[in-house]
């Protein structure tokens, strides 16, 4: 069964440092999500991507944040100047069809550690 | 915006109970929920889902139940199994963006 995967499941960096986390979507899948779970907490949507551009944000997503799909398989979240705050797991998320009554379907997640 | 509250937070029944888990939501607009459980280590995972124009879902052991007027929808499972145990998390949606609840460890007793 096709699956979503991340890599990689676990990313310590230091506080300023920018980080890049990666999502292979499922290949037929057009539509392309971020989330965030700080630990304990709620899952989170941050960005839906599709056709090459943001289709939504969430105020989470601020400056700091941009997503890419450098080629045609990757889909990335990059965040340039991580703070203590950011540590959470990260889900990409990818789905067939964009109405957000559409399955999504989760990847594992990256553990991110910002010290 | 959507709010969604989740209860219990922690659920500890023995194998072969059932497990009710409940969520509300305020957006009248919503008219998709889903239900994710997530085991350790691993991304949430759609079990099952409801749209608006039903009322209750059935899945082997597991059933959604949705009633509009309350706001409120609900995870049943029957004949738990320790396999079970996981947080999980209902959403609601369908327009825009899910918005998704706290979360329920459930804990299945051998």
């Amino acid at each position: 069964e096709p699956e979503v995967t991340q890599t990689p499941s676990h990313q310590v960096t230091q506080m300023g440092q920018e980080v890049i986390l990666r999502c292979v979507p499922i290949s037929n899948h057009l539509y392309f999500y971020w989330y965030r779970q700080i630990l304990g907490q709620k899952v989170e949507f941050l960005v839906s991507f599709y056709n090459n551009e943001i289709s939504e944000k969430s105020e989470i997503f601020d400056d700091q944040f941009s997503v890419e799909r450098p080629d045609g398989s990757n889909f990335t979240l990059k965040i340039r100047s991580t703070k203590l705050e950011d540590s959470a797991m990260y889900f990409c998320a990818s789905s067939l069809g964009g109405r957000y009554s559409d399955t999504q379907y989760f990847g594992p997640g990256t553990r991110l550690t910002v010290l | 915006g959507e709010n969604v509250e989740q209860h219990p937070s922690t659920l500890s029944v023995q194998e072969g109970d059932s497990a009710v888990i409940k969520c509300t939501y305020s957006d009248s607009a919503s008219n998709y929920f889903p239900w994710y459980k997530q085991e350790l280590g691993k991304g949430p995972q759609l079990i099952i889902d409801i749209r608006s124009n039903v009322g209750e879902k059935k899945d082997q052991r597991i059933a959604v139940t949705l009633n509009k007027t309350a706001k409120h929808f609900s995870l049943h499972i029957t004949e738990t199994q320790p396999e079970d145990s996981a947080v999980y998390f209902c959403a609601a949606g369908g327009s825009y963006i899910p918005t998704f609840g706290r979360g329920t460890s459930l804990i299945v007793h051998p």
